[in-house]
């Protein structure tokens, strides 16, 4: 089945630095691909729509300069966190949507610890 | 959360008891799936029901959809321990957009 990959599975910097994770779709093709962001003990919420070919959609209250999304290829998406604070500290996932009624394909997910 | 509100937020039974998690919506959908989630991991997709079903059905899973009443619910039958997990429901439109409930955390005890 359609598998996404997402790289690394957790990273440690230090702050101020910056921090890209990678989003690959294996077996297909993804226009789009959805950045998410979760807090321990929370849920996942929506922070991106990458689109290929063509700037990212923030959702309301993410900060697009903070957190830059590249989409240059059909199978390949990218976040990177600029300038990281301990307040990123979270686990970003990624996922693709394949067609409109069948599961969505998410990433393993990366842990981001910012010491 | 950005698209509903998921109850109980916990929910603690014993091995072979049946849980039942709700969630509630918003807005109009395609789509709500049901997604589980171990402590610190990546999402395992449970079950995918379209806006014109009513109900579905997934080896011990059973999970209903109420479209009128923007709400859907997750049944698990027969527990085990490791079904110890959060439990999350998520919608989708037509923007392929999916959007997280709050989450359900579920503990199964032997």
């Amino acid at each position: 089945g359609a598998v996404v990959s997402q790289h690394p599975s957790w990273v440690i910097c230090k702050s101020g630095t910056s921090v890209k994770i990678e989003c690959r779709s294996l077996d297909f093709q993804a226009t789009t691909m959805f950045w998410y962001r979760q807090f321990p003990k929370q849920s996942l919420m929506l922070m991106a729509t990458s689109n290929e070919g063509s700037k990212a959609t923030y959702e309301q209250g993410v900060e697009k300069d903070k957190f830059l999304i590249n989409h240059a290829s059909l199978t390949l998406s990218t976040l990177t966190v600029t300038s990281a604070h301990p307040e990123d500290s979270s686990f970003y996932i990624c996922s693709a949507p394949r067609d409109l009624n069948t599961e969505a394909f998410f990433g393993q997910g990366t842990r981001l610890t910012v010491v | 959360s950005q698209q509903g509100e998921e109850d109980p937020q916990a929910l603690s039974i014993q091995e072979g008891e049946n849980a039942t998690m709700n969630c509630s919506y918003k807005t109009s959908i395609n789509n709500l799936q049901w997604y589980r989630q171990n402590s610190g991991r990546g999402l395992v997709h449970l079950i995918l029901i379209r806006s014109n079903e009513r109900e579905k059905h997934s080896g011990r899973l059973r999970v209903t959809l109420d479209t009128s009443k923007k709400s859907s619910s997750l049944l698990i039958t027969a527990s085990r321990a490791a079904d110890t997990a959060s439990y999350f429901c998520a919608t989708t439109d037509s923007s392929y957009k999916l959007i997280f409930g709050s989450g359900t955390r579920l503990l199964v005890r032997p």
